[in-house]
């Protein structure tokens, strides 16, 4: 198994242009979560998903910000416009749920740096 | 809701030194317990996890013991490697629902030779 697996590793971009991030799931697994690390904050939710439907995106910063899951497998987050406070390392874990392990496996992670 | 609170880092230590790393927790109900380590440059792995009161967490020489009378579930290791340099996040989940893990603000280990 490949493990979840995120695209892009890193990303340098200027402020206002739009950022997409990409994940994809463990095969079989049907949660995916979005966080974003900070030294200040730590690691935020920003997003969750149940079988391809948003379960909690209170955690999503603005309205810039949006989540799709597109198929059970994959899944983006955009940035529209971005601004230099976005900038972090952002992870999408995935789990299978009703197993009752309720254990996420993450990926490598997207660090974002906006100019 | 839910939280996590552990001890700020950083910690730094010298090889073979013991080492516990706090982490106290609020939630309502029966959460799991985890501990999940972030090496450099990569993302969050399972270390180890507790899902009730009195169960013992163990991996690679690391140990928490879930404490509902203390909300505790303190990490511990005899003896640290230069290789256990990493940052630690303690984390907890509710055992109902498909809800997400509560993260800390994770703590910092450096381990010198």
């Amino acid at each position: 198994d490949a493990g979840v697996i995120q695209s892009p590793r890193h990303e340098v971009t200027e402020m206002g242009q739009e950022v997409t991030l990409r994940c994809k799931l463990i095969s079989g697994h049907n949660s995916l979560f979005w966080y974003r690390q900070t030294m200040m904050r730590g690691l935020e939710l920003l997003i969750y998903f149940n079988n391809n439907v948003p379960i909690d995106d209170s955690g999503m910063p603005e309205d810039r910000f949006s989540a799709k899951m597109p198929n059970a497998s994959f899944s983006t987050l955009k940035i529209q416009p971005s601004e230099p406070r976005d900038s972090a390392v952002y992870f999408c874990a995935s789990r299978l749920a009703g197993t009752g392990a309720n254990v996420l496996t993450f990926g490598a992670g997207s660090r974002l740096t906006v100019l | 809701g839910d939280s996590v609170t552990q001890m700020e880092g950083p910690v730094t230590l010298s090889e073979e030194a013991f080492l516990t790393i706090n982490c106290t927790y609020t939630a309502t109900g029966y959460p799991s317990l985890f501990w999940y380590v972030q090496y450099p440059g990569e993302g969050l792995q399972l270390l180890l996890k507790a899902t009730k009161a009195d169960d013992k967490g163990s991996n690679k020489g690391f140990e928490a013991t879930y404490r509902k009378e203390t909300t505790s579930f303190h990490l511990e290791k005899g003896s640290v490697q230069v290789s256990d340099s990493a940052v630690y996040f303690c984390a907890l989940t509710r055992n109902s629902g498909n809800t997400p893990l509560v993260f800390g603000k994770g703590t910092r280990l450096s381990v010198i030779a």
